[in-house]
C-alpha cells in the first residue's frame, strides 16, 4: 500500500525566512509520480510540482526548490526568503503510474505553514 | 475555461437528509475523481470515472454514497441518510487521461451534518 508522511504538522516563520517541508513517502511501485499541492484558505488545491520516480534531478522555480532523493524516499520542498502569501497548507502526494500520470493519488497529512510579517 | 467548478460551496443539513453535489469538469477532461477532506487531514480518495464508467470506488465510499456522471461530462455525488460522520470537504478533480499532466481540483463543497 501507498503512504505518504509529513511528520511536520505545523511551521511558523518570519517572513524571509527560509523553510523546508518533508515528505517521505512508501510504495512498491518501480514507476510513481510525487506532486507538491498548496491549499490556501480558499480550499482550493493548488498544483506545485510533479516529479517521475526516474527524474532524481533537483528542482528550482523562482523561491521554490525541490529536492527529491530516491535512496531516503524523500521529496522534500524548500521556500526560500518566505512571504507571508505562502502562508497554507502544503501537501505532499504519491501517484500510482500503472495507467499514467492521472491516477488517484495519495495524501500526506499536510503542514500549515505560517509566515509572520 | 474556468477550472474545475463545485457547487454548492457550503451545505448545511441535518442528520438523516440526503444531499447532493455536482462538480463541473474542465471541458475535455475525461478523468474525475472525487475526494474528502477532513479537518486536519489530507484528500481521500473516493472515487473517480473515465468519462462516464465509474472505474474504482474507495472502501471509503459506504453504501449510502452514490457517484454518477451520466454523459461523461459533470458528476454528483449523492449521500443518503447523512450521519455527522460525513461532515467534510467534498473536493473534486479532473485531468486528462494519457497526458502527463496533473488533476486540476475545485474549491470543494464543505458539508456540515447537524
Amino acid at each position: 500500500a501507498q503512504k505518504v508522511t509529513q511528520a511536520q504538522t505545523e511551521i511558523s516563520v518570519v517572513e524571509k525566512e527560509d523553510v523546508t517541508l518533508d515528505c517521505v513517502y512508501e510504495t512498491r511501485d518501480t514507476t510513481y509520480y510525487l506532486f507538491w499541492y498548496k491549499q490556501p484558505p480558499s480550499g482550493e488545491l493548488v498544483f506545485l510540482i510533479r516529479r517521475n520516480s526516474f527524474d532524481e534531478q533537483n528542482e528550482i522555480s523562482g523561491r521554490y526548490s525541490w529536492n527529491f532523493q530516491k535512496s531516503t524516499s524523500s521529496f522534500n520542498f524548500t521556500i526560500t526568503a518566505s512571504q507571508v502569501v505562502d502562508s497554507a497548507v502544503y501537501f505532499c502526494a504519491l501517484s500510482e503510474t500503472y495507467t499514467g500520470a492521472n491516477s488517484k493519488l495519495t495524501f500526506g497529512k499536510g503542514i500549515t505553514l505560517s509566515v509572520r510579517p | 475555461d474556468t477550472g474545475v467548478s463545485q457547487d454548492p460551496r457550503h451545505k448545511i443539513t441535518k442528520r438523516g437528509q440526503n444531499v447532493t453535489f455536482r462538480c463541473d469538469p474542465i471541458s475535455e477532461h475525461n478523468r474525475l475523481y472525487w475526494y474528502r477532506q477532513t479537518l486536519g487531514q489530507g484528500p481521500e480518495f473516493l472515487t473517480y470515472f473515465q468519462n462516464e464508467a465509474q472505474l474504482e470506488k474507495s472502501r471509503l465510499l459506504s453504501d449510502r454514497f452514490s457517484a454518477e456522471r451520466p454523459k461523461g461530462s459533470f458528476s454528483t455525488l449523492e449521500i443518503q441518510r447523512t450521519e455527522q460522520g460525513d461532515s467534510a470537504m467534498y473536493l473534486c478533480a479532473s485531468s486528462l487521461l494519457g497526458q502527463t499532466t496533473e488533476a486540476f481540483f475545485g474549491q470543494g463543497t464543505r458539508l456540515t451534518v447537524v
